[in-house]
C-alpha cells in the first residue's frame, strides 16, 4: 500500500504557537484528506483537499499540496492545549477507493 | 447527517472464542464500507474493503478466513474475528462512503472498537 509518512512522529509545542506537519505519499492520489484521532478515539475528519488544488483553508486550519513533490502540510494556527491529538494524513488512489492513512504525528500542546 | 455507529464499543473475550463487530450507517446508504485496524500508537491499516451483496476483498496479508466480513444491507456490514487469539487485539473502525457518487471520495468513520482478547 502507499501508505504516507508524516513528519514529525511527534511534535510539542506551547499554546498559542503554530503546530506544522508534513505528509508525503507515494503514487498518485485522487485527493489528500487529514484527520485528527484524540487518544483511543475514533477519527475526526478536518480537511479534505483535491488533487488540482494547492491550498485550502479552514478555520485555524491551513493545507498545502505539493503534487509534483507528493507532499502535503497542515498547520495548526495559534494552538490550543485541546489541539492535542494524533494527526493522520490520508490518500486515495481512485475516487471511491480506501484511504490509505500515513503513520500520523501525534502533536501535545502545553498551556 | 452521515452518522456511522459500531458496536460493541469495547469488547473483551477469551482466546479461541469469536467476537462480532458491526458498523452501522444511521442516516444514510453506504455500498461501501472499509474496516481497519489499529495497534496502540500506530496508523490505521486497510483490512478489507466490504461492498453490499457481494464478497470483501481483503488486503495483502489479511486471513479472509479469521475475518469475515459481511456486508447484508447497505446501512450494515459485520466483522467476524473468529478463533481470537491475544495478538488479534486491536482498535477496530470501520468507515462507510456515501451514495453513489464519488467524486471525492467522503468518507464517515465509525468511533472504533476495542478488542481485547485474554
Amino acid at each position: 500500500s502507499q501508505q504516507g509518512e508524516e513528519d514529525p512522529q511527534a511534535l510539542s509545542i506551547q499554546e498559542g504557537e503554530n503546530a506544522t506537519m508534513n505528509c508525503s505519499y507515494k503514487t498518485s492520489i485522487n485527493n489528500l484528506q487529514w484527520y485528527r484521532q484524540n487518544s483511543g478515539r475514533g477519527l475526526v475528519h478536518l480537511i479534505l483537499i483535491r488533487s488540482n488544488e494547492r491550498e485550502k483553508h479552514s478555520g485555524r486550519l491551513r493545507v498545502t499540496l505539493d503534487t509534483s513533490k507528493k507532499s502535503s502540510s497542515l498547520l495548526i494556527t495559534a494552538s490550543r492545549a485541546a489541539d492535542t491529538a494524533s494527526y493522520f494524513c490520508a490518500t486515495d488512489r481512485q475516487a471511491g477507493t480506501a484511504l490509505i492513512f500515513g503513520k500520523g504525528t501525534t502533536l501535545s500542546v502545553s498551556s | 447527517g452521515a452518522v456511522v455507529s459500531q458496536h460493541p464499543s469495547r469488547v473483551i473475550c477469551k482466546s479461541g472464542t469469536s467476537v462480532k463487530i458491526e458498523c452501522r450507517s444511521l442516516d444514510f446508504q453506504a455500498t461501501t464500507m472499509f474496516w481497519y485496524r489499529q495497534f496502540p500508537k500506530k496508523s490505521l491499516m486497510l483490512m478489507a474493503t466490504s461492498n453490499e451483496g457481494s464478497k470483501a476483498t481483503y488486503e495483502q496479508g489479511v486471513e479472509k478466513d479469521k475475518f469475515l466480513i459481511n456486508h447484508a444491507s447497505l446501512t450494515l456490514s459485520t466483522l467476524t474475528v473468529t478463533s481470537a487469539h491475544p495478538e488479534d487485539s486491536s482498535f477496530y473502525i470501520c468507515s462507510a462512503r456515501r451514495g453513489q457518487r464519488v467524486s471525492y471520495n467522503e468518507q464517515f468513520f465509525g468511533p472504533g472498537t476495542r478488542l481485547t482478547v485474554l
